[in-house]
């Protein structure tokens, strides 16, 4: 099906281990970013790219990786998961130029808590 | 710097009854202006976006939004609320000047509509 798909949607892991957070998209955007939704932060970017191999920090970096080898696919990994890294992570996607206008197309979530 | 805000936590109105969601922006250029909806669990939806043109924006679900440049609002409308729009509305900002396709979102306001 076409769209933005994130897996898995719900994950419980422990302090300390690896995670990685799965997106993919089918419209073959340019841009993919994503977010953090944690209450009373709203929406926080955490790193984004603007094409494959070409990735860049967000608002907040800290404790996460990406790569993007194919314009497809954009992984976010926990390299050791800490407790304050609880939240519902958002992939999204977007083709701000090339006669598009910037708007966002979001995956459904992925819920995470590390206990 | 850009930034989005939403004045209000959470807005309460009677089913039927016109609502309103604030959002004030401040971007380097022109902006392009963006409305989402989040329902529970579920990611976000692209409502509708202000880019040039006509002050008056229509969107999905009859939501429709003002741009006020003097007043550096676009705030969302709709003249007949419903019981299914109560959810989460997040307005978004970039400048037309931007190279990197971010999107800045404000907190986010909470509509409760009421029977």
């Amino acid at each position: 099906d076409a769209g933005i798909t994130q897996s898995p949607r719900y994950k419980i892991t422990e302090t300390g281990r690896q995670v990685t957070l799965m997106c993919h998209q089918t419209w073959s955007h340019s841009y993919m970013f994503w977010y953090r939704q944690d209450l009373g932060h709203g929406l926080r970017l955490i790193y984004y790219s603007a094409a494959a191999d070409i990735t860049d920090k967000g608002e907040v970096p800290d404790g996460y990786v990406v790569s993007r080898s194919k314009t497809e696919n954009f992984p976010l990994t926990l390299e050791s998961a800490t407790r304050s890294q609880t939240s519902v992570y958002f992939c999204a996607s977007s083709e701000p130029y090339l006669g598009g206008t910037g708007e966002l197309f979001f995956g459904e979530g992925s819920r995470l808590t590390v206990l | 710097a850009q930034s989005v805000a939403q004045p209000e936590d959470q807005v309460n109105v009677a089913e039927g009854n016109p609502l309103t969601v604030k959002c004030t922006y401040s971007v380097s250029g022109n902006p392009y202006l963006f409305w989402y909806v989040q329902y529970p669990n579920r990611g976000l939806q692209f409502l509708l976006k202000y880019i040039t043109g006509d002050n008056l924006v229509k969107g999905s679900y009859g939501f429709e939004a003002e741009f006020n440049k003097s007043q550096t609002s676009f705030h969302l409308k709709k003249p007949s609320a419903l019981v299914s729009d109560s959810a989460l509305y997040f307005c978004a900002v970039r400048g037309s000047s931007s190279n990197t396709g971010k999107l800045i979102f404000g907190q986010g306001t909470t509509l409760q509509v009421k029977p």
